[in-house]
């Protein structure tokens, strides 16, 4: 397995644009985590999946975001009339399950919304 | 609600030397993990090293040791015999166990150069 990978890389949206971006974890993880990280800060929790139920959403998941992971594999992350607000780097974390485990990262999607 | 603070945007080291990042957190639960991440540039986002908060023993792993000390919410960490490839963005970041989601919560970061 490859480890965790996010796709596109690189997005450049215009405001009020709605975009969607992919994570396909670690195959036999069954938690899933988005984070959003934006320049000079840490990354910040948004959601998290065990398989295919949605557990957790950060009020910063505002109602333009919505993800989903059917079938406990991929997700996907969508935002709605994106603003420039928006712009951001989104990680994709994967683990299994219990606080032991180490969550890997895959390499972001950064979106840039002009 | 938990916070972690790294108070050093950036830091520099000569190659070979040690460097010690700091880290302080606050929280009111007992059982908690902590950790360090490394994000390198362009890269994803590595664990370096991990403590539980229940062990009173600090973690080491390879060049890489922290200095947790439970009472004054302090988890440092100390990187010796550095290397060009330490160079990145390292994370604390907090766990709390009783949080079923096992979300991490990280501090703002700081930028690590090695000199050659």
């Amino acid at each position: 397995d490859t480890g965790v990978s996010q796709d596109p890389r690189h997005k450049i949206t215009k405001r009020g644009q709605n975009v969607t971006f992919r994570c396909d974890p670690i195959s036999e993880h069954n938690r899933l985590y988005w984070y959003r990280q934006t320049l000079g800060q840490g990354p910040e929790f948004l959601t998290y999946f065990q398989n295919e139920a949605q557990l957790e959403k950060s009020r910063l998941l505002s109602d333009r975001f919505s993800a989903e992971r059917p079938k406990g594999s991929f997700s996907t992350l969508e935002i709605q009339r994106t603003e420039q607000g928006d712009s951001a780097m989104y990680l994709c974390a994967s683990s299994m399950g219990g606080a032991q485990n180490e969550q890997f990262f895959g390499p972001g999607t950064r979106l840039t919304v002009l | 609600a938990q916070t972690v603070t790294q108070s050093q945007p950036e830091m520099s080291v000569q190659e070979a030397e040690t460097v010690t990042l700091s880290c302080t957190y606050d929280t009111s639960e007992n059982n908690y993990y902590l950790f360090w991440y490394k994000q390198p540039p362009s890269r994803q986002m590595i664990l370096v090293i991990r403590q539980e908060a229940y062990k009173q023993q600090n973690a080491t792993e390879n060049r890489f040791s922290v200095n947790f000390q439970k009472a004054a919410k302090s988890f440092s960490l100390k990187i010796s015999d550095s290397q060009l490839g330490d160079t990145a963005m390292y994370f604390c970041a907090f766990m709390k166990h009783a949080d079923s989601s096992y979300k991490l919560i990280f501090g703002s970061g700081t930028r690590l150069l090695v000199r050659p």
